[in-house]
Formats: C-alpha cells, sequence, structure tokens
C-alpha cells in the first residue's frame, strides 16, 4: 500500500491527557500537511512541512499543538492537556511539489485519526 | 473566513442522470481547484482538478467547470451511479499552499 497512513485510527482519551498521532505519508512526497474536520464541515489546515521544515501553521494551532516532521518522512501531531474542543477527525495529507517546481499538486489524504475526548 | 462555499449540503439525483455539484470562492489568488470525495470513516479521495489557466477539464464521467469571473466552478458527473454516493468537498489554494475546504455537499444517486 502505498497511500497515506495515519495511526491511531481511533483515539479515545480523558481530558487533560496527552496524545500523539502519527503519519506517514507517501514516500516520494516532500510536503505533508495536518488538517482537523468536525462533523459538517470541511477539513481546515492546522500546519504543513516541506521536508523536515515546517513553512506555516494556522491560528487554528494554539500552543497546546506541536507537529513534527524529523527526518523529512512520518509526521507526528501531539495535543498537550487535551479539551474537549479538541474532539475531531484529524487528517494528514501530502504532496509532490512546491516552491520552484512549477506546478500545482493535488494533496493525498489518509483514513484520518478520529479523536474523541471523554 | 470562509473562502469557499458549497451553499448546497445535500443534492439528490437519479442513476443515469446528471449530477451538478457547485461551488463559489472568495480569493481572487486562488490558482488551483479540487474536488474531492469522501466516504464515512475514510479519508477524503482526489478525484479531479483545474488550473485557473483553464476553464474545463475532464476525466471520464467527471467534468469540473470554472468561471474565474464569477469566482464559480462546478462539478458534473454524467451519467451519475449509486456508487457515486457519498460528500463532496471543493478545495481551492495558490502556490502549492494550504487548501481551503468548503462545507461539502452530500450526493445520493437513487437507483
Amino acid at each position: 500500500d502505498t497511500g497515506v497512513s495515519q495511526d491511531p485510527r481511533h483515539k479515545i482519551t480523558k481530558r487533560g491527557q496527552n496524545v500523539t498521532f502519527r503519519c506517514d505519508p507517501i514516500s516520494e512526497h516532500n510536503r505533508l500537511y495536518w488538517y482537523r474536520q468536525t462533523l459538517g464541515q470541511g477539513p481546515e489546515f492546522l500546519t504543513y512541512f516541506q521536508n523536515e521544515a515546517q513553512l506555516e501553521k494556522s491560528r487554528l494551532l494554539s500552543d497546546r499543538f506541536s507537529a513534527e516532521r524529523p527526518k523529512g518522512s512520518f509526521s507526528t501531531l501531539e495535543i498537550q492537556r487535551t479539551e474537549q474542543g479538541d474532539s475531531a477527525m484529524y487528517l494528514c495529507a501530502s504532496s509532490s511539489g512546491g516552491p520552484g517546481t512549477g506546478s500545482n499538486q493535488p494533496q493525498h489524504f489518509g483514513d484520518g485519526t478520529r479523536l474523541s475526548i471523554l | 473566513d470562509q473562502q469557499v462555499k458549497q451553499n448546497s449540503p445535500s443534492l439528490s439525483v437519479q442513476e443515469g442522470r446528471i449530477s451538478i455539484l457547485n461551488c463559489d470562492y472568495t480569493n481572487s489568488m486562488f490558482d488551483y481547484f479540487l474536488w474531492y470525495k469522501k466516504y464515512p470513516a475514510e479519508g477524503p479521495t482526489f478525484l479531479i482538478s483545474i488550473s485557473s489557466i483553464k476553464d474545463k477539464n475532464e476525466d471520464g464521467r467527471f467534468t469540473v467547470f470554472l468561471n474565474k469571473s464569477a469566482k464559480h466552478l462546478s462539478l458534473h458527473i454524467v451519467p451519475s451511479q449509486p456508487g457515486d454516493s457519498a460528500v463532496y468537498f471543493c478545495a481551492a489554494f495558490y502556490n502549492n499552499n494550504d487548501m481551503r475546504f468548503g462545507a461539502g455537499t452530500r450526493l445520493t444517486v437513487k437507483p
């Protein structure tokens, strides 16, 4: 399977706990994105990486959220001191392209991690 | 700020007929537009895209039309099949940056 892989698929935790999600992008893709989706809405951008560099962060990404992509391959998204409002589907996407490539490329999504805060 | 809008939360069509899904945007800097299809418990699947330098792109049963002056795009599915029943998201970005999504339209194709 050469698609985007996310782990775990589901996470249930108590309010105040820390959680970490993992994303493995399509291997030849240099860009990796994190989105959050709540019921009845489209995905909302959180952050993205070009290789290992984190290039942009949304204002949705509070200081309780941190994302890393240490070797430019897989990425992790950590949420500290989880709150009820963090309950959502967290989606990872990857694409090729970027500045200097001269072309826009579609992003390909994983199946997401559904986070439920009790 | 809702830069991409899908004003119809749902659409129902008969099998074999045309499905037309609509999307409006406000940011004139967008230069790439996409449609994604989403089944329950799965991530969005890329369907078709169009660059802002074009006004039409076709791929099999799927055609996307872009009207830049009206800041409007649409997805046509002909003929519609029951397997097309899903939530369809319109998305846009510029310069390979983050995508902005609409809220989605749930398409139901009745046999």
